[in-house]
């Protein structure tokens, strides 16, 4: 049983670049959330998609966008990239939209930006 | 804000003795999670408790849960080297839309051999 897998595991950028974060669901599941975490940090939420669609949308400006395609997967974009976008992107799946099923993070992304 | 808050910030303890951390969180609940990370890797779910349970086991973890005084602890006994990583506990935060998790800053635990 596969669990969530993220790609790539790093990542090095310079400022006012894009990046694009690719996310796998654990097997069964189809919501997909995202998470960036900041060193030392605390995980704090960005979005998340069930259904193709966002969801809910944390504290985050336009730049940070997503998709979630037919299979679950997702991606996360991240346009014109400033230096305190710089790390840890974390990907969760879980059952269902409701808060009450166990939510599963993947490796992370470790993105730097330059 | 952050939701969860986790206490101590820092705890460092020799092999074989217990561990405990504490949670406390503001709003009403359905269940509240804990997670472990080691050095910048990913999360690994520990275990979930719901409102209506007062404790649950796993193994080598306790985790209580008092919705009264809004706060949660997890022990962890007989503690190993290999448990020296980050300690989050995560509470969902609901709206109609969808449900979101919110983290505190954890708890850096250190297991000396």
């Amino acid at each position: 049983d596969a669990g969530v897998t993220q790609s790539p595991t790093h990542l090095i950028k310079t400022r006012g670049q894009q990046v694009t974060l690719r996310c796998s669901p654990k097997s069964g599941h189809d919501t997909v959330s995202w998470y960036q975490q900041a060193l030392g940090q605390g995980p704090q939420f960005i979005f998340q998609y069930y259904e193709e669609e966002e969801r809910q949308r944390g504290n985050f400006p336009d730049r940070f966008s997503g998709h979630q395609f037919p299979n679950y997967s997702s991606e996360l974009n991240v346009n014109a990239l400033l230096l305190g976008d710089s790390a840890l992107y974390l990907c969760a799946s879980s059952l269902g939209l409701a808060g009450v099923n166990e939510q599963f993070f993947g490796p992370g992304t470790r993105l730097t930006v330059l | 804000s952050q939701q969860g808050e986790e206490d101590p910030q820092a705890l460092s303890i020799q092999e074989g003795e217990n561990a405990t951390m504490n949670c406390s969180y503001k709003t009403s609940i359905n269940n509240l999670q804990w997670y472990r990370q080691n050095s910048g890797r990913g999360l690994v779910h520990l275990i979930l408790i719901r409102s209506n349970e007062r404790e649950k086991h796993s193994g080598r973890l306790r985790v209580t849960l008092d919705t009264s005084k809004k706060s949660s602890s997890l022990l962890i006994t007989a503690s190993r080297a290999a448990d020296t990583a980050s300690y989050f506990c995560a509470t969902p935060f609901e709206e109609t839309s969808g449900s979101r998790l919110t983290f505190g800053e954890g708890t850096q635990l250190t297991v000396n051999p």
